[in-house]
């Protein structure tokens, strides 16, 4: 079975600075999507980013990229230019390729504050 | 843009009694999944839903849940004798194409409260 860790449960970053939130997963298979999903205080759960694991290229979303190690099965997000509004949790999952109706399955979550 | 909806926001229910949460995905998507998250912990995987049947769930996916497309547009979560470690907020999403390639886009919950 799949796994994913997200090791830091708080962070802290001050508004316009640049943080770097971590997450690692264990698998065997060698196709699979990974995602950053944010949950702000409404508990809405919002997509951020998503990276295939056969591409090499890195994801990016404006201001949101992914540094995604493959052999270290490593998935960290970057947040440049934090903003107020991107204060919130953010969850690290993964979905199989392969499986049929494939679930998502989660992190610990990171408590993301952005101090102005 | 399309978006999934759920209702109710906030459910109250006392300990034993039934419950259905309702969802409306997104329009032209073929898959569906119920997660939940009790507070302060991590979003988990209940079940998902294609052609009318089941496709996977989870351990916690106990006989005492359901899932049921009623008609073509409602996705529904019965829980038949509520427990109180069932109060959670509970997430209903919608993928267009499995396999991976289909993100899911989740709703905005509802919070289940059992007393």
């Amino acid at each position: 079975a799949q796994t994913v860790t997200q090791s830091q449960p708080e962070m802290s970053v001050q508004e316009a600075e640049t943080v770097t939130l971590s997450c690692t997963y264990d698998t065997s298979e060698s196709d699979y999507y990974l995602f950053w999903y944010k949950q702000p205080p409404s508990r809405q759960m919002i997509l951020v980013i998503r990276q295939e694991a056969y591409k090499q290229q890195n994801a990016t979303e404006n201001r949101f990229s992914v540094n995604f190690q493959k052999a270290a099965k490593s998935f960290s997000l970057k947040i440049s230019d934090s903003q107020l509004g991107d204060a919130a949790m953010y969850f690290c999952a993964y979905r199989s390729a392969w499986t049929s109706g494939s679930r998502l399955t989660f992190g610990e979550g990171t408590q993301l504050t952005v101090n102005p | 843009e399309p978006e999934v909806t759920q209702t109710p926001s906030h459910q109250v229910t006392q300990m034993g009694q039934e419950v259905i949460l309702r969802c409306v995905p997104i329009s032209n998507h073929l898959y569906f999944y119920w997660y939940r998250q009790i507070l302060g912990q991590k979003v988990e995987f209940l079940v998902s839903f294609y052609n009318n049947e089941i496709s996977e769930k989870s351990e916690i996916f106990d006989d005492q849940f359901s899932v049921e497309r009623p008609d073509g547009s409602n996705f529904t979560l019965k829980i038949r004798s509520t427990k109180l470690e069932d109060s959670a907020m509970y997430f209903c999403a919608s993928s267009e194409v499995t396999s991976g390639r289909g993100t899911q886009y989740f709703g905005p919950g509802t919070r289940l409260t059992v007393l």
